[in-house]
């Protein structure tokens, strides 16, 4: 079974610029979470959607959205872009929204670096 | 009360040592501690996760062992390896299920030979 994939793996943009980073998820997952990795916050959730619904969103500006498709595919977009942007954009996928053990599988993250 | 808190952030051990990194945290409402690793380059994975019913449990070598009066958990990895040098994120759920887990902030492990 493929895992997640997640397009691109890296993306240098400049302030002020806009950005859409993509995400499938494992065969039959229709729950996709989004994480933003930096070396001084570490996992900070971003949003999770399932069946194309927003179920939860984390304490980030408006600047970031998402969005599912019926596919379960999903994408998110930062828009004017600042440095402290800069960071490893992870997703991860699980069958289900319920369950606390319900487990979930990480793609490799797409690298974003904003000059 | 959200926060989940990961110490040390760094750690070195001889090849063949225990490894062990610390969590803890407040909010009594989780019931779900996952431990995840991460190698460069790759997303987290999950190791190892237990409920705060059970007090300690091994797959291999690697323990979680859980007390819930002090609202802590640790990750112990018996025999360390070269190959377990990675980065190790504890992380914690609400029983509800439906809320996204709260992570440490990452213990970077180095096993030296």
């Amino acid at each position: 079974k493929a895992g997640v994939t997640q397009t691109p793996r890296y993306l240098i943009k400049t302030r002020g610029q806009q950005v859409t980073l993509s995400c499938s998820p494992i065969s039959g997952h229709r729950s996709v979470s989004w994480y933003q990795q930096t070396p001084g916050q570490g996992l900070q959730f971003l949003f999770e959607y399932f069946s194309e619904t927003q179920r939860n969103k984390g304490n980030f500006p408006g600047r970031f959205s998402g969005r599912q498709f019926s596919n379960s595919r999903s994408e998110m977009n930062v828009s004017t872009l600042e440095l402290g942007d800069s960071a490893l954009y992870l997703c991860a996928s699980s069958m289900w929204t319920s369950g606390s053990d319900r487990e979930q599988f990480f793609g490799p993250g797409t690298r974003l670096t904003v000059l | 009360q959200q926060q989940v808190k990961q110490s040390p952030q760094s750690l070195i051990v001889q090849k063949g040592g225990i490894s062990i990194i610390n969590c803890a945290y407040e909010n009594t409402a989780f019931d779900y501690f996952p431990w995840y690793q991460q190698f460069p380059g790759k997303g987290p994975a999950l190791l190892i996760a237990i409920r705060p019913d059970v007090s300690e449990k091994k797959e291999g070598r690697f323990t979680i062992s859980f007390n819930k009066s002090a609202k802590q958990f640790s990750l112990h990895i018996m025999d360390s390896q070269p190959g377990d040098s990675a980065t190790y994120f504890c992380a914690a759920r609400f029983n509800s299920g439906n809320t996204p887990l709260v992570f440490g902030k990452g213990t970077r492990l180095s096993v030296i030979a």
